[in-house]
């Protein structure tokens, strides 16, 4: 079964708006990582943030993991039509050497 | 750099043949997998490896069989091939699985089709 579920499923905002997509998880992790995948291609890997931490950026990029809660937000900041794609959480776990995906969220941006 | 590297990018099987979907990198990463990707299912771990000689299975390992003879190659078989594999196929590679280096590259997939 999935590790991670992604929250929405889908999503469609104007270009220039700020994008949150979400990210549950059932066990407790080393590392959870986001990627983005466009139409038709591999995945990516955007930003990776460890259980210890709490807050992470790159670029107009923001994590944030709250591991009481087994959840991790994803937000991109000032969204561009290039930023349509679909986006995975993935996590791993001390012990268990595989890396586990969400089942993605599919961002829109609206030109 | 090539990155990962896999072939063919498209497949079209009958029922009941079998496939290698080939998959290499020129990184020098320990850890290679394999995921399936289906409409509304995320992506799905098949198997993966540790280092060469060192395979293991994933979420979703029957039909499927891999080896790891050297650090570059990461073949995945399709025995018998049947419908339900109709999927695409992504190979992924990372430096290293526990440790600050668990960054995943990925090929550009293989789309089968098995009819």
């Amino acid at each position: 079964s999935q590790q991670g579920e992604e929250d929405p499923q889908a999503l469609s905002i104007q270009e220039g708006e700020n994008a949150t997509m979400n990210c549950s998880y059932k066990t407790s992790i080393n590392n959870l990582q986001w990627y983005r995948q466009n139409s038709g291609r591999g995945l990516v890997h955007l930003i990776l943030i460890r259980s210890n931490e709490r807050e992470k950026h790159s670029g107009r990029l923001r994590v944030t993991l709250d591991t009481s809660k087994k959840s991790s937000s994803l937000l991109i900041t000032a969204s561009r039509a290039a930023d349509t794609a679909s986006y995975f959480c993935a996590t791993d776990a001390w012990g268990n050497e595989k890396l586990t995906f969400g089942t993605g969220t599919r961002l829109t941006i609206i030109p | 750099n090539a990155g990962v590297t896999q072939t063919p990018k498209f497949q079209v099987l009958k029922t009941g043949q079998s496939m290698t979907l080939q998959c290499a990198q020129d990184m020098n990463h320990e850890y290679m997998s394999w995921y399936r990707q289906d409409p509304g299912m995320g992506l799905r771990l098949i198997h993966y490896s540790v280092g060469a000689g060192i395979t293991d299975q994933g979420e979703v390992p029957n039909g499927y069989n891999v080896s790891r003879s050297t650090t570059e190659d990461f073949p995945l078989r399709l025995l018998s091939a049947a419908p339900s594999q109709t999927s695409v196929y992504f190979c992924a590679s990372s430096y290293r699985k526990q440790g600050p280096n668990t960054e995943a590259f990925f090929g550009q997939g293989t789309r089968l089709t098995v009819v």
